[in-house]
């Protein structure tokens, strides 16, 4: 098992520039979630779902857009980049009625807006 | 508004002594703990968890202790390793409504040898 990996590890945006991170898990678990960490904040959750086609909004939402169509894939994407999207970005599975004791982050991408 | 915090950015302390790392709540509606260890350029791991219905969690060479009437919890290592400098986030698992994990800041720990 490769577990959650993520891509790109590191991504350089100008500001208006749109991207998208990656993450998949080969672990076959339903729920998927996205969180940015900043120095001082912790992690903080910006968009979830419970299994394909379904996602919900975290903490931290906005200016981020998600998709569920496959259980494995669970991609983030920025339309238009700000500075203060600067952060390092962490993808997190784990089974939809499990314990969040064996929820799996990724390595995470850390992402920088000039 | 923070709602889990971590008051101490950072914490030093000699191999082989006790760390101690502590954490606040604010909301009694939390009904679980978690502690997460992070090292650099890796994603958080799981290190021990506690649920509301206890006041103590052991694994090993860490405890994890919580003070409800205080909303305060706290995570026991003994003895420090080298091997344990690493971020420690403290996570509350929020009101059964939206089970969503809330984290507080991190505190890095450095064990020296």
């Amino acid at each position: 098992n490769a577990g959650v990996t993520q891509t790109p590890k590191f991504q350089v945006l100008k500001t208006g520039q749109s991207m998208t991170l990656q993450c998949a898990q080969d672990m076959n678990h339903e729920y998927m979630s996205w969180y940015r960490q900043d120095p001082g904040m912790g992690l903080r959750l910006i968009h979830y779902s419970v299994g394909a086609g379904i996602t919900d909004q975290g903490e931290v939402p906005n200016g981020y857009n998600v998709s569920r169509s496959t259980t494995e894939d669970f991609p983030l994407r920025l339309l238009s980049a700000a500075p203060s999207q600067t952060s390092v970005y962490f993808c997190a599975s784990k089974t939809r009625a499990g314990s969040y004791n064996e929820q799996f982050f990724g390595p995470g991408t850390r992402l920088t807006v000039l | 508004d923070q709602q889990v915090k971590q008051n101490s950015p950072s914490l030093s302390v000699q191999e082989g002594r006790i760390s101690i790392l502590n954490c606040d709540y604010t909301n009694s509606m939390f009904d679980y703990f978690l502690w997460y260890k992070k090292y650099p350029a890796e994603g958080p791991t799981f290190l021990i968890s506690i649920s509301s219905i206890k006041d103590k969690n052991e694994d090993g060479r860490f405890t994890v202790f919580l003070n409800k009437s205080a909303k305060h919890l706290s995570l026991h290592i003994v003895p420090s390793q080298p091997g344990d400098s690493a971020v420690y986030f403290c996570a509350a698992l929020g009101p059964s409504n939206t089970g969503k994990l809330i984290f507080g800041q991190g505190t890095t720990l450095q064990v020296k040898p």
